[in-house]
């Protein structure tokens, strides 16, 4: 079985400052683990993906995540927050298997608040 | 490219009524799969669907049903509405459904209320 567990529900950092989102992750496979992003009335957005290659993943706006198997960890970093980052972030796993089609996983989820 | 689309945006129903709920995926894509939203359970997953096949589904009620017709549309049915079913209604579209090799592409929901 897959799942994670978003480690806080609610982060604020100031404009500038580094971001960091804590996400621990369980699976009987190996996963792919990905981070996704809700902004207000919006749909989700993928920032970057695992699936499995460099253990150190960049995304999009500036963000990025590193795999530690040992730890069982997929945080998520950005070196400087910037406004329009704050929103709702979504670490996801899903196993690479049969039966596992369509399926993502996700965390409860981390609300970033981003203070001028 | 036009995106995923969710029709329609906002549906207010009374319980016991049911409700369809309408995708339709990015050009080319063959597989949609729909997600429940709600504060106290986060996004689960419902089913997938791929070339009008339900392939893997999730932990729901037979309440909920899907289908997908051979342009690759698909639709969401909820029967005997309850309160708890008031949730936003995700689907995501991918080229095949194997969410570690094919992004998935999500629509801006459904906000489903029951009163």
């Amino acid at each position: 079985a897959q799942s994670v567990t978003q480690l806080d529900s609610h982060v604020s950092v100031s404009e500038g400052t580094p971001v960091l989102l804590r996400c621990n992750y369980s699976s009987s496979y190996s996963p792919s683990l990905f981070w996704y992003v809700q902004h207000p009335n919006k749909g989700l957005q993928l920032l970057l993906k695992y699936t499995s290659a460099a253990t150190l993943v960049k995304g999009i706006n500036g963000f990025e995540a590193e795999f530690k198997k040992s730890e069982t960890s997929f945080h998520l970093t950005k070196p400087s927050a910037h406004m329009s980052d704050a929103a709702e972030y979504f670490c996801v796993v899903s196993a690479r298997s049969e039966g596992s089609q369509g399926n993502l996983i996700f965390g409860k989820g981390t609300k970033l608040s981003v203070k001028p | 490219k036009a995106g995923v689309t969710q029709t329609p945006r906002y549906l207010i129903k009374t319980r016991g009524q049911q409700v369809t709920l309408s995708c339709s995926p990015i050009s080319g894509h063959r597989s949609v799969s729909w997600y429940q939203q709600t504060p106290g359970q986060g996004l689960q997953f419902l089913f997938e669907y791929f070339s009008e096949t339900q392939r893997n589904k999730g932990n729901f009620p037979g309440r909920f049903s899907g289908r997908q017709f051979s342009n690759s549309r698909s639709e969401m049915n909820v029967s005997t509405l309850e309160l708890g079913d008031s949730a936003l209604y995700l689907c995501a579209s991918s080229y095949s459904g194997t969410p570690w090799n094919t992004e998935a592409f999500f629509g801006q929901g459904t906000r489903l209320t029951v009163v």
